[in-house]
Parts: C-alpha cells; sequence; structure tokens
C-alpha cells in the first residue's frame, strides 16, 4: 500500500522561505520510472503543478514558478522536499505531493495536502 | 504548455441519470510510440485530495465503480458518469501527462438536480 505525507509549517510570513517534506512509503524512488510531484490548489480553485523528481534525480519545474521552486529527494529516507521561495499570499494553498506510478507514468497515490496560509 | 479546458465548469444531474464532462487539450496526447493517450481523470471531494478515477484516457482504477467511464482521443476526452450516485457530488479534473509541464482542466463540478 502506498502513503504519501505532507509535512511542514502551515504559517509563513511573506518573503519567507517554505520548506515542505513528503514523506513516503510503499514505494522507492530508486525504482525505475518511478516520481514525485508537488501540486498545489489555492481555496476554492483548481490544481496547479508544481515540481517532479523522478527516479534518476532528474527535476522538472513549473515555467512560471521555476525561479523560485527547488525539489530534492533522499531515497534512503524515502523523502521528497519542495522550497519554495519569497513566499507571497497568492501562494496561500493546499500543497500535495503525489506518487508517478512507473509503467503508465500517472500520478496515481496523493498525500492529505497541507494548507499553507501566507499572512504577516 | 498543454492547455486542458473542461466544460461544462458545473452539471446537475438526478440521481440514476447520465453526467457527460468534457475536457479538451491544445495538442495531441497520442504517444506514437505506444499508441495511449496520456491523459487522466480525477474525482475530489471537498476536503480530500484528488481521486484517480481513469488513466490512459479509458483505463479505469482498481476499485472504481464501472459507472465511471473514459473515451476520446487526440484532443477530445470526456468522462462519463452512467446512473449518478449521490456519493458522485464532487469535482471532477482532467490532467494531461504527455508533457511537462503537467496542466490540470479547471475542474466541472457535478451536483444533483
Amino acid at each position: 500500500q502506498i502513503t504519501l505525507k505532507e509535512s511542514g509549517p502551515t504559517l509563513v510570513k511573506p518573503t519567507q522561505t517554505l520548506t515542505l517534506t513528503c514523506s513516503f512509503s510503499g514505494f522507492s524512488l530508486t525504482t525505475t520510472g518511478v516520481g514525485v510531484a508537488w501540486i498545489r490548489q489555492p481555496p476554492g480553485k483548481a490544481l496547479e503543478w508544481l515540481a517532479l523528481i523522478y527516479w534518476d534525480d532528474d527535476k522538472r519545474y513549473s515555467p512560471s514558478l521555476k525561479s523560485r521552486l527547488t525539489i530534492t529527494k533522499d531515497t534512503s529516507r524515502n523523502q521528497v522536499t519542495l522550497t519554495l521561495t519569497d513566499m507571497n499570499p497568492v501562494d496561500t494553498a493546499t500543497y500535495f505531493c503525489a506518487h508517478r506510478r512507473n509503467g503508465d507514468f500517472v500520478l496515481s497515490s496523493w498525500g492529505q495536502g497541507i494548507l499553507v496560509t501566507v499572512s504577516s | 504548455d498543454i492547455v486542458m479546458t473542461q466544460s461544462p465548469d458545473s452539471l446537475a444531474v438526478s440521481l440514476g441519470e447520465r453526467a457527460t464532462l468534457n475536457c479538451k487539450s491544445t495538442q495531441s496526447l497520442i504517444y506514437h510510440s505506444n499508441n495511449k493517450n496520456y491523459i487522466a481523470w480525477f474525482q475530489q471531494k471537498p476536503g480530500q485530495p484528488p481521486r484517480l478515477l481513469i488513466h490512459w484516457a479509458s483505463s479505469r482504477e482498481s476499485g472504481v465503480p464501472d459507472r465511471f467511464s473514459g473515451s476520446g482521443s487526440g484532443t477530445d476526452f470526456t468522462l462519463t458518469i452512467s446512473n449518478l450516485q449521490a456519493e458522485d457530488v464532487a469535482t471532477y479534473y482532467c490532467q494531461q501527462y504527455y508533457s511537462t509541464p503537467l496542466t490540470f482542466g479547471g475542474g466541472t463540478k457535478v451536483e444533483i438536480k
């Protein structure tokens, strides 16, 4: 059974850097084709993909946020970390991590999400 | 970037009736090496993460009721919910995974009439 869980601060101030951790079990990020993605959803709005890290450490970012995003993995701890710099109130959202399944490459399993509010 | 456009924004359907949700992409989602459409459909209920229903346009996930079906190819896709049940009230999203940046549609909210 695959599980993912997001952790990190739920309140950050404008201009601060957000660091979120996705802790997962049930799969390995060393398996060919596997990846972990981050997606966010502002309250009442649609889903927005942020970043994806692959088993071979290839990384992809949303073009609109690329300058502010960094994604890394720690395969020994089964964790993926996302940092988003220069936080702004418009970055207030629920942040999800998801498992990219090998074979069909779809985001098959998601964490429950963590609501991050940006406010002074 | 591939833009995904869903229609309608919202839909009210009577219990037991059919709901038809549409999704259009700005470029073909067919990978010619395997002739598969790289589009997925998700269901999201309030306060919950998205749940994967369909991948490769028409492949239903294990445990998803067979009243959910996906169809289409290229740039035009449909999610059909036959025999709508009360528990199907949710927002549904299409998503392309043909290329990065991965992109989602704006969602279709399904309600009971």
